[in-house]
């Protein structure tokens, strides 16, 4: 099992691009989560989906969008990108509603 | 106040001795407390997991609870330079929702 995959592990983007994070895990997870980590800090939550079509709200879901049309995929959109969007993201899944298993990580980086 | 307290170090310690990281938390619904080690660079990696108050040992990890307190600590045996990181305590109540983190302690583990 390859886990969680996260691509791309970097990208530089111009204020007001978008773009797609993607990530795919191959555990056959039910539970998927976005979480954005800032220098110093813990992660805060994004997004999560409990199962295909259906997602929801976390801490800090300004600015993105998700989508979860298959079990594998959890992609995270940026419609326009701000400065304060430079972070860390990290995807996260797992079976149960207690611990999650993290991928790698896309270091994002908006100029 | 936060929901999660955690000292971010830097701390620093002699190989071979034992290290004591600790979180509070204010949240009295969390019933799920990870720790997770984040190498620089790197996504964050289950270290151990608890449910509940209670004491939990694995190899030269042992995680402890006390949710009267409110306080969760983790001990590392025998420091090793290869412990060198940052180490995140996070948290969750029952349901599907996402993890409550720390801000991380960063470890060294001096040779």
């Amino acid at each position: 099992n390859a886990g969680v995959t996260q691509t791309p592990k970097f990208r530089i983007l111009k204020i007001g691009q978008s773009m797609t994070l993607q990530c795919t895990q191959d555990m056959n997870h039910n539970y998927m989560y976005w979480y954005r980590q800032d220098p110093g800090m813990g992660l805060k939550l994004i997004y999560y989906s409990v199962g295909a079509g259906i997602t929801d709200k976390g801490e800090v879901p300004n600015g993105y969008n998700v989508s979860r049309s298959t079990t594998e995929d959890f992609p995270l959109r940026l419609e326009l990108a701000a400065p304060s969007q430079t972070s860390v993201y990290f995807c996260a899944s797992t079976q149960r509603t207690d611990t999650q298993y993290f991928g790698p990580g896309t270091r994002l980086t908006v100029l | 106040q936060k929901e999660v307290e955690q000292d971010p170090g830097p701390l620093s310690v002699p190989e071979g001795a034992i290290v004591s990281l600790n979180c509070t938390y204010s949240n009295s619904a969390f019933q799920y407390f990870m720790w997770y080690r984040q190498y620089s660079r790197k996504g964050p990696e289950l270290l151990m997991y608890t449910y509940s108050s209670g004491n939990k040992e694995d190899g030269r990890f042992t995680a402890q609870v006390d949710k009267s307190s409110k306080y969760i600590s983790l001990f590392i045996r025998d420091s090793q330079p290869s412990d060198s990181a940052t180490y995140l305590c996070a948290m969750k109540g029952r349901g599907a929702d996402g993890l409550t983190f720390g801000k991380g302690t960063h470890l060294i583990i001096q040779p």
